[in-house]
């Protein structure tokens, strides 16, 4: 199976700061990486597929980049709602695995 | 908007099937794949398997002879059976579509369900 690692596991940051959430693949898998967003009681939600494409309906404060094994998520600037836990997942080869989550707090 | 929602029991006992409907509401279940993914404290996030509505399943290895995914494409829903549980099943269970690649993107969640195995 691919593994999937993600720095930090937390973070604390202030409404407006810039964060940046990098994932790593234990083998390249091209561009075949997602990001989600998961807060306590709603339904999970994709923010960018594909490396860097963004999700329809997601704010454009979301970004992502890379390839091969290095991959970043970067909030151009943190907004209350953004408090919650993001988690990268590949999809280039099943199992689909995913990061074991960064947790975005507020400082 | 495209909605899911997960429903089933519980708590269920060692030894038993896990038996879970995801209902999908604002939208057809006739396309797409249809993913079930868990969520465990030890363990993180865990893709369970995926159907496309037409019926090829694919699950993960290391549950793949526990796991049946099934589409009803008359109730627009599908169910998820797992056999045998233990207590390592014990999880907050997620249903969700993929409507944008094959099976691994995954566009809409369910809220999750827990279901804890004990006696």
């Amino acid at each position: 199976d691919i593994q999937m690692t993600q720095s930090p596991s937390s973070l604390s940051a202030s409404v407006g700061d810039r964060v940046t959430i990098t994932c790593r693949a234990s083998q390249s898998i091209s561009s075949f990486l997602n990001w989600y967003q998961m807060r306590p009681g709603k339904a999970p939600k994709l923010l960018i597929y594909a490396a860097s494409s963004l999700q329809s309906g997601v704010p454009s404060r979301f970004s992502g980049s890379g390839s091969g094994t290095d991959f970043t998520l970067t909030i151009s600037s943190l907004q209350p709602e953004d408090f919650a836990t993001y988690y990268c997942q590949q999809s280039n080869r099943t199992p689909w695995t995913f990061g074991q989550g960064t947790k975005v707090e507020i400082k | 908007q495209v909605q899911l929602q997960e429903s089933g029991p519980g708590l269920v006992k060692p030894s038993e099937t896990l038996s879970l409907t995801c209902i999908v509401s604002g939208g057809s279940i006739s396309s797409y794949y249809w993913i079930w993914i868990r969520q465990t404290p030890g363990k993180g996030l865990e893709w369970i398997g995926h159907s496309y509505y037409g019926g090829t399943t694919t699950s993960n290895p290391s549950l793949r002879s526990r796991v049946t995914i099934s589409v009803d494409t008359a109730k627009n829903q599908f169910s998820l059976k797992l056999t045998s549980v233990t207590a390592a099943d014990t999880a907050v269970y997620f249903c969700a579509r993929d409507g944008v690649g094959s099976g691994s993107i995954f566009d809409y969640w369910g809220q999750g369900s827990l279901v804890t195995v004990s006696s």
